[in-house]
């Protein structure tokens, strides 16, 4: 069986500081994982996605997640938040398995 | 090169009722999923059209089916709506099945929320 955890429901941080949004899987076989963003009133956009190569992932806009494999964890970080980050960031594992979402805010 | 196109953007029906969402996939893209968003929720795996035909469903019941024409647009159709469809329905196109190993990238379209009163 497959699942993903997303840690926190709700992330605010200030701009110019460090993102990170946690993110732990569960699955029965070698996983992939993906990263998705969804701004108000727009489709979810693919960030980064990680599928059994280099276990350090670079995605768009200075997105990167780490693939640790005895942590069963893929979380999502970037060393500068931007305004234009806040937005709703999915973590996926599979067969298209979404966890429930972790709303970013970025505060001036 | 278009994007994926959904149709409407905003619905309301009664308890009941049927309703029929539309989708045009990305040019060149053979694969349609729906997913169902309820608010504060991540999306969940509806179904799958691979060329036509319907390959991978989640645990949606019968009454949510669906249709892929032959220019890879698609259809999804909800009978006997209850109030828990209440949601932002979500389309994604791809080349070639996403679903397990078979990875590919999906674009998504911007939804169409229904709301059933």
């Amino acid at each position: 069986a497959q699942s993903v955890t997303q840690l926190d429901s709700h992330v605010s941080v200030s701009e110019g500081t460090p993102v990170l949004l946690r993110c732990n899987y569960s699955s029965s076989y070698s996983p992939s994982l993906f990263w998705y963003v969804q701004h108000p009133n727009k489709g979810l956009q693919l960030l980064l996605k990680y599928t059994s190569a280099a276990t350090l992932v670079k995605g768009i806009n200075g997105f990167e997640a780490e693939f640790k494999k005895s942590e069963t964890s893929f979380h999502l970080t970037k060393p500068s938040a931007h305004m234009s980050d806040a937005a709703e960031y999915f973590c996926v594992v599979n067969d298209m398995r979404f966890g429930a979402g972790t709303r970013l805010t970025v505060k001036p | 090169e278009t994007g994926v196109t959904q149709s409407p953007t905003h619905l309301i029906k009664t308890r009941g009722q049927q309703v029929t969402l539309r989708c045009s996939s990305q040019s060149g893209h053979n694969t349609v999923s729906w997913y169902q968003q309820a608010l504060g929720q991540g999306p969940q795996f509806i179904f799958q059209y691979y060329r036509e035909e319907e390959n991978g469903r989640g645990n949606f019941p019968p009454r949510f089916s669906g249709l892929q024409f032959p220019n890879y647009s698609s259809e999804l159709n909800v009978n006997a709506l209850e109030l828990d469809d209440s949601a932002l329905y979500l389309c994604a196109s791809s080349l070639g099945l996403v679903l397990q190993s078979s990875y590919n990238e999906q674009f998504f379209g911007p939804g169409t929320r229904l709301t059933v009163l």
